[in-house]
């Protein structure tokens, strides 16, 4: 079975300091995953996705995730935060499978 | 423009009645996902339909009823069966396929019960 784990329900950052939000996953198969990203009472945006191709995956509005098979890892990176990177960001896993399988979210907080 | 129509964004419903969430999509998608968040819990999958007149359950299907007559439309309808309904309900879409490609969604609807 598939699941995936979003390491801090809650992360908060300067503006300007490094984003990090932690996604492991499990899988018995090469995994798909995906980051998207859901400001409030909105719908979710796809913010990058890893098909086996690169393991470094760039995104939208400066984010990128590195694919690390050795730790089961997707984490979610931006070097500098801005004010309007406040949202829930989920991760997202699908292998072999036809459906998508979310991690619970964390809640990004930008602190000017 | 292409996309996800979700109707109404707001709803609210008493104890005992039963109502229908509306999907629509003009992306010629055969993949159709209905999914419920509820705070500090992310995303469920409720039903999930790959192509017309066919559909399965997710996770948390019970109390849900859904239906796949038109490829453009997946409508969800939250029954009386359904003891704890206050959520917001999202609706997905994607080419489809054994391997998930990527999902677009709607804009969501809060249902509240009163």
């Amino acid at each position: 079975a598939q699941s995936v784990t979003q390491l801090g329900s809650h992360v908060s950052v300067s503006e300007g300091a490094l984003v990090l939000l932690r996604c492991n996953y499990s899988s018995s198969v090469p995994p798909y995953l995906f980051w998207y990203v859901q400001y409030p009472n909105q719908g979710l945006q796809l913010l990058l996705k890893y098909t086996s191709a690169a393991t470094l995956v760039k995104g939208i509005n400066g984010f990128e995730a590195e694919f690390k098979k050795s730790e089961t890892s997707f984490h979610l990176t931006k070097p500098s935060a801005h004010m309007s990177d406040a949202a829930e960001y989920f991760c997202a896993v699908s292998a072999n499978t036809d459906k998508l399988i979310f991690g619970t979210g964390t809640r990004l907080q930008v602190f000017p | 423009d292409g996309g996800i129509t979700q109707s109404p964004k707001y709803l609210f419903r008493k104890e005992g009645q039963n109502v229908t969430l509306s999907c629509e999509q003009n992306l010629n998608h055969d993949a159709m996902y209905w999914y419920r968040q509820d705070p500090g819990q992310g995303l469920r999958l409720i039903y999930y339909s790959q192509i017309v007149n066919d559909f399965q359950k997710g996770d948390i299907a019970e109390g849900y009823s859904v239906s796949r007559e038109k490829k453009e439309s997946f409508p969800l309808t939250v029954t009386s069966a359904q003891k704890n309904p206050t959520a917001f309900y999202l609706c997905a879409s994607s080419i489809g396929g054994v391997v998930h490609t990527e999902a677009f969604f709607g804009q969501g609807t809060r249902l509240t019960v009163v």
